[in-house]
């Protein structure tokens, strides 16, 4: 059973159109992350959570932004993509009561066009 | 220099080959994680280590926290063992810090 679902895996947009990205999880995790991905690179941190609390890393730029409305879902918004915008977007949760067990969810690949 | 550093970034080995891929890393650590993607695809937790030695099948993670050095062993390595190989520290803070990865090609 899937347990860090991301919606949806495959996402084209027009260059300036606003998107949002999901992620959703059955682990009841408190931690709950957002990285973006591009090809061949390491995956960069652009949010965590801890319960709400909303961590930003000072590189990420204003143009995404998250919510959280609770422990299950979390959104990435990109307000206004770019051509360098295209990636692939993770989203992973951890767990305190989990051994520091990281799960990872499948991804969600953006183009914009 | 970057808090995690793997080697070496490429491997290239024939089907039957033992595999080792390193990771060093310079950081307080509370768990660190082997991971691994596929072309394309998502990516999947292979290990969790605070401590000793874990093994799945084929694969096998060691720790070493006084040297902060952790090895990923492939035995008999096979091409559907093809992938990025991801070493990712958890740090006090809770942040995971990611090597570059480790590109494996593994050939019939």
């Amino acid at each position: 059973d899937a347990m860090v679902i991301q919606n949806p895996r495959y996402q084209v947009t027009q260059f300036g159109k606003p998107v949002t990205l999901s992620c959703s999880q059955t682990l009841n995790h408190n931690v709950m992350y957002w990285y973006q991905q591009k090809s061949s690179q390491a995956p960069k941190l652009l949010f965590h959570y801890y319960d709400k609390d909303f961590n930003n890393e000072a590189d990420t730029p204003d143009n995404f932004q998250s919510r959280r409305p609770n422990t299950s879902f979390c959104f990435l918004d990109i307000r206004s993509p770019g051509l360098g915008d295209a990636a692939m977007y993770l989203c992973a949760t951890l767990g305190a009561n989990s051994y520091n067990e990281q799960f990872f969810g499948p991804g969600t690949r953006l183009t914009v066009l | 220099k970057n808090e995690v550093e793997q080697s070496p970034q490429n491997l290239t080995a024939q089907e039957g080959e033992f595999i080792t891929i390193n990771c060093s890393y310079s950081v307080g650590i509370s768990a660190l994680h082997w991971l691994q993607q596929h072309p394309g695809g998502g990516i999947v937790s292979l290990f969790m280590l605070s401590s000793g030695k874990k093994k799945h099948g084929r694969l096998i993670a060691t720790i070493n926290i006084q040297e902060k050095h952790s090895s990923l062993h492939i035995t008999a390595s096979h091409p559907r063992d093809s992938a990025v190989y991801i070493c990712a520290v958890l740090n006090r803070d809770d942040k995971i810090i990611f090597g570059k990865g480790t590109r494996l090609h593994i050939l019939p």
